[in-house]
């Protein structure tokens, strides 16, 4: 089974600041996809970024980057120009891959990040 | 709008009784996902549907049970409800193995009083 650990319960980061969530994970698998979800109050699931494990390049998505360490099974989330409505509950999920059915997300707890002005 | 619709967006019911949510997934998606978030657990994977038939079980219990339609519309069912049943429940959807991960609904926020 994989697991995924968020160690941050919360952070905070003023408006324009840069900010950096982590998220670590356990598994065995070698292919797989890993996930960044925001969960802003409205409670909608929003997919952030995602990465897929056999490309080495860090994904970005404008404010939004990762750091991926396979060997270390780290993926954490990079948020530059933080805006005020970047505040919100940030879930890390891992996927096997490999099936043509899909499988289940892992999710970790999440962070609970606050962009002050 | 997502894509996945979930009805109804509230429920509040008694103890003991029993409910039905219901959910559409994003057009030409096969595979449906039942996730539940409450405050303690984060979200936790229920159940996955395949083109109609059972593919995944996660963290279930006996008392909710799921099917997914002809067409590829899924009911979660939940009986015998207890106060510790309230909670958010999340539809998904996904084309299979791909990489943009799910889509998921608005939630059923589920309150059993």
């Amino acid at each position: 089974a994989q697991t995924v650990t968020q160690s941050q319960p919360e952070m905070s980061v003023q408006e324009a600041e840069t900010v950096t969530l982590s998220c670590t994970y356990d598994t065995s698998e070698n292919n797989y996809y890993l996930f960044w979800y925001k969960q802003p109050p409205s409670r909608q699931m929003i997919l952030v970024i995602r990465q897929e494990a056999y490309k080495q390049q860090n994904a970005t998505e404008n404010r939004f980057s990762v750091n991926f360490q396979k060997a270390a099974k780290s993926f954490s989330l990079k948020i530059s120009d933080s805006q005020l409505g970047d505040t919100a509950m940030y879930f890390c999920a891992f996927m096997k891959r490999g099936s043509n059915s899909g499988y289940a997300l892992n999710f970790g707890k999440g962070t609970s990040l606050l962009v002050t002005p | 709008d997502s894509g996945v619709t979930q009805t109804p967006k509230h429920l509040i019911t008694a103890t003991g009784q029993r409910v039905t949510l219901r959910c559409s997934p994003r057009s030409g998606d096969l595979s449906v996902y039942w996730y539940q978030q409450s405050l303690d657990q984060g979200l936790q994977f229920l159940i996955q549907y395949y083109n109609g038939e059972e593919r995944a079980k996660g963290n279930i219990l006996e008392r909710f049970s799921a099917q997914q339609f002809p067409d590829l519309h899924s009911e979660l069912n939940l009986s015998s409800l207890e106060l510790g049943d309230s909670a958010l429940y999340f539809c998904a959807s996904s084309g299979g193995d791909s990489n943009y991960g799910y889509t998921f609904g608005s939630g059923t926020r589920l309150t059993v009083v």
